[in-house]
């Protein structure tokens, strides 16, 4: 079955700065790459997702990058903010037209944001 | 609120007694999953309804652990004669069927076996 590992498991950055968090996986069969945000004691929310056919995806300050041949992806947040403060999780799923198949989670980084 | 619901939010329990939990997925979501997160770790998939089918389960959903959607609307998870290593985060989350969609998640219900 899939394998998500997640580096790095803590990070702390000054207000302002960059995180990136990246993530591999194991089953090439993998095509749809989602990446949680989960603050203390609620849900996980949905931030940002791409698909196996695009190499990277924006939104504002939030980007995702994506390499097939190295099975590797990450999470690049920009001019961060302490309200960015969360535990971020990437998941990788393969998707299929008829079923619908389970997310594979990484064990989460923790970001904290210093003001 | 229309998202996803759980009930209850928090249960505790003793060892060897039974659970029930609940979970609402947004009315026109036919896919359904459910989840458990231990602290500090990702949740990890347990099973997954479409509609009233049941169609996947993990190796982690041991016999003790079932599942029903009987009505393909809400669905119920059950733990029989709880152990300690139970005590975790259940998460149920709900999707559209078509391709690429988002699962969202439920607040979830934490479960402490004492």
């Amino acid at each position: 079955g899939e394998n998500v590992e997640q580096h790095p498991s803590t990070l702390s950055v000054q207000e302002g700065d960059s995180a990136v968090i990246k993530c591999t996986y194991s089953d090439s069969a993998s095509n749809y790459f989602p990446w949680y945000k989960q603050e203390l004691g609620k849900r996980p929310q949905l931030i940002i997702d791409i698909r196996s056919n695009v190499g990277e995806k924006k939104d504002q300050r939030i980007a995702v990058t994506l390499n097939k041949t190295a099975k590797h992806f990450s999470l690049h947040i920009t001019e961060t903010q302490p309200e960015d403060s969360a535990v971020y999780f990437c998941a990788a799923r393969v998707m299929e037209e008829t079923s619908g198949s389970r997310l594979t989670f990484g064990e989460g980084t923790q970001l904290t944001v210093n003001p | 609120d229309t998202g996803v619901s759980q009930d209850p939010r928090h249960k505790i329990t003793k060892r060897g007694q039974n659970v029930t939990f609940r979970c609402d997925p947004i009315s026109e979501h036919n896919r359904l999953y459910w989840y458990r997160q231990t602290l500090g770790q990702g949740p990890e998939f347990l099973t997954y309804f479409q509609n009233e089918a049941q169609l996947e389960k993990s190796r982690l959903l041991s016999d003790r652990f079932s599942a029903e959607r009987p009505k393909g609307s809400f669905s119920t998870l059950e733990i029989q004669r709880t152990e300690q290593g139970d005590s975790a985060m259940y998460l149920c989350a709900s999707s559209l069927t078509s391709s690429y969609n988002e699962q969202f998640f439920g607040p979830g219900t934490r479960l402490t076996v004492l």
